[in-house]
């Protein structure tokens, strides 16, 4: 069976900080592996997504991930934050052939000036 | 062009009461979700359809009863609605053999009082 763990459900960084947003997923068979960020009272939108190929995988506004097979994560960085990154982010993961999305409970990413 | 949309955005209802919640995709997309999320913006999924066949039932009380008339509507009725059903209700939808890479709508978000 899937399951997707976010680690903190809250993290908090200075304005130019670094973004590192942790998540760890198990899933029997090859994973497909998402980000998404939900900014207030908006659904979700996609930053990215691992499919095959390339680990290093590169999304909208800055946002990257790394896939680690051998660790089995999918932590989300991001060089340098900014105000308009506060936002809860999401880490998903689907399985081939599959129809279910697993999410993670969500981190609440707090962005101080 | 709003890709996939729900009505109403807010709804606020007493306790009893029957209610529905509309959902419309035009990314012509084969599969599409119900979900529910907390107030700790956990994301659950409820119901989904592809090809207007119903392909995942999670444990959901069965005054919940999704319809899909074609492959671009899915929408949802609550029947004798409770304190504990006010949540924010997401609509998705995404196309098979596509890495179930969804796409959300904004969001119903229901208030029983």
């Amino acid at each position: 069976a899937q399951s997707v763990t976010q680690l903190g459900s809250h993290v908090s960084v200075s304005e130019g900080a670094l973004v590192l947003l942790r998540c760890n997923y198990s899933s029997s068979v090859p994973p497909y592996l998402f980000w998404y960020v939900q900014y207030p009272n908006q659904g979700l939108q996609l930053l990215l997504k691992y499919t095959t190929g390339a680990t290093l995988v590169k999304g909208i506004n800055g946002f990257e991930a790394e896939f680690k097979k051998s660790e089995t994560s999918f932590h989300l960085t991001k060089p340098s934050a900014h105000m308009s990154d506060a936002a809860e982010y999401f880490c998903a993961v689907s399985e081939t052939g599959g129809f279910k999305t697993i999410f993670g409970a969500g981190t609440r990413l707090f962005v101080k000036a | 062009d709003t890709a996939v949309s729900q009505t109403p955005k807010y709804l606020v209802t007493q306790m009893g009461n029957d209610k529905s919640i509309k959902c419309e995709q035009n990314l012509g997309h084969d599969t599409m979700y119900w979900y529910k999320q907390d107030s700790k913006k956990f994301l659950k999924i409820m119901f989904s359809y592809n090809n207007k066949e119903l392909i995942i039932n999670e444990t959901v009380p069965n005054r919940f009863s999704p319809k899909s008339p074609d492959k671009a509507h899915l929408n949802l009725h609550i029947n004798s609605l409770e304190l504990g059903d006010s949540a924010v209700y997401f609509c998705a939808s995404s196309q098979r053999g596509k890495y179930n890479e969804q796409f959300f709508g904004p969001g119903t978000r229901l208030t029983v009082l």
